[in-house]
């Protein structure tokens, strides 16, 4: 089976501009989750969706971020205007879980950001 | 208070050895303790899944949970070379108002030949 898909794999891009990441849950899942991931901050939680609808986006940090899930397939993140700062890989994972369940996540490869 | 702790190490072992990994959290209402490894480079990768109090062995790997004292360890035993990597612990617990999904910080391990 394949696992969570994410493209693209890295990103690198000039401040200013916008930046769309991708992802595609596993089959089935039912909670979509958008993590940052430093070396200062480690994992941070974004947003994270449940059967398609956002549940809780406190952890976007700027409005310059938004998310979203048109289906069950689906799910971007989008950077606009992107700032150095958001260097990072950015990771989807999925859930077949209700997100109000708590349970596993699995992740995805990773989309490497680097705003130049 | 951090919901959960976890030492960053670095830990280093030779090869062989048991290897054990801890956390530490302060919310009584976590219901799932799941471990993680993540290579250098690659996505957190499930590794061991609990639910509530009690021990769980898959292969070398052993997890163990304690919740009265609130304390979760993953014990590696005949440590290899491929085994070097982050260990990151995670917890959750249901909840009416939303996901209540939490990560410790990682502790790296290299495991020597």
């Amino acid at each position: 089976d394949a696992g969570v898909i994410q493209s693209p794999r890295h990103e690198v891009t000039e401040m200013g501009q916008e930046v769309t990441l991708r992802c595609k849950p596993i089959s089935g899942h039912n909670s979509l989750f958008w993590y940052r991931q430093t070396m200062m901050r480690g994992l941070e939680l974004l947003i994270y969706f449940n059967n398609n609808v956002p549940i809780d986006d406190s952890g976007m940090p700027e409005d310059r971020f938004s998310a979203k899930m048109p289906n069950a397939s689906f799910s971007t993140l989008k950077i606009q205007p992107s700032e150095p700062r958001d260097s990072a890989v950015y990771f989807c994972a999925s859930s077949p879980l209700s997100a109000y369940a708590g349970g596993e996540q699995f992740f995805g490869p990773g989309t490497r950001l680097t705003v130049l | 208070q951090k919901e959960v702790e976890q030492d960053p190490g670095p830990l280093s072992v030779p090869e062989g050895a048991i290897v054990s990994l801890n956390c530490t959290y302060s919310n009584s209402a976590f219901q799932y303790f799941m471990w993680y490894r993540q290579y250098s480079r690659k996505g957190p990768e499930l590794l061991m899944y609990t639910y509530s109090s009690g021990n769980k062995e898959d292969g070398r790997f052993t997890a163990q949970v304690d919740k009265s004292s609130k304390y979760i360890s993953l014990f590696i035993r005949d440590s290899q070379p491929s085994d070097s990597a982050t260990y990151l612990c995670a917890m959750s617990a249901a909840s009416n108002t939303g996901n209540q999904f939490y990560f410790g910080t990682g502790t790296s391990l290299t495991v020597i030949p």
